[in-house]
């Protein structure tokens, strides 16, 4: 079955440095994926796309990675600051889903950045 | 107002209560969805509106029941709720435009007792 993995432990690291969160897929050709934040008790807010054909995108302190011989995507943040702390989820769409308009989201990984 | 906003942000309800949750998104979008989202489990998209029309329902139990009056508004109609219901409930909205960029609300947390 398809299966979307992100670390459900908490990454905990120290102002300025560079974090670096992990999305893994399995069963799934996905033509996008996409990068959300979510604050407690706040709905996700969209930050990054990449799709199939690229390897990396940037944004501003963010860049995010795509391998897709290893089914795997990086998101990093660097000079990280603790307002950056936040939960962050990936979401896959095949291009079945999208015509079905359908995101299959991960679980997310809670970032602690520390001052 | 601006983006996508939900009401009301909080709600409790007994078991045969009936209950409406209101979505309204200012975005000029077209496609409309809710999710369910449960502590520590990944976001459930439930249904997905285009155009006032519903193109997903994502083996969602009947007791949920969505309507979609137009393009900017969303509400998810609940009826007779098990425990096992409450969580956060999310309506988001996008472009009718690959690759759906999502907008999410602030979310409804209902508690089902």
């Amino acid at each position: 079955s398809q299966k979307i993995e992100q670390n459900s432990e908490a990454l905990n690291i120290q102002e300025g440095k560079t974090a670096t969160l992990t999305c893994n897929y399995t069963n799934y050709s996905p033509a996008y994926l996409q990068w959300y934040r979510q604050d407690p008790g706040r709905g996700p807010v969209f930050l990054l796309l990449i799709r199939e054909n690229e390897k990396e995108k940037r944004k501003e302190r963010l860049k995010v990675t795509f391998d897709t011989t290893l089914k795997q995507s990086l998101f990093h943040i660097t000079a990280s600051q603790p307002a950056d702390s936040a939960t962050y989820l990936c979401a896959l769409a095949s291009a079945e889903d999208t015509g079905r308009r359908a995101l299959t989201f991960g679980s997310g990984t809670r970032l602690q950045v520390q001052p | 107002e601006t983006g996508v906003t939900q009401t009301p942000r909080h709600l409790v309800m007994g078991m045969t209560n009936k209950k409406s949750l209101k979505c309204e998104q200012h975005l000029g979008h077209n496609a409309m969805y809710w999710y369910k989202q449960s502590a520590k489990k990944p976001l459930e998209l439930m249904f997905v509106y285009n155009f006032k029309e519903q193109t997903e329902n994502n083996s969602v139990p009947s007791r949920f029941s969505p309507e979609c009056p137009n393009s900017s508004h969303l509400f998810l109609h609940l009826h007779t709720l098990q425990p096992e219901d409450s969580a956060l409930y999310l309506c988001a909205s996008s472009q009718e435009v690959i690759p759906y960029e999502q907008y999410f609300g602030p979310g409804t947390r209902l508690t089902v007792t």
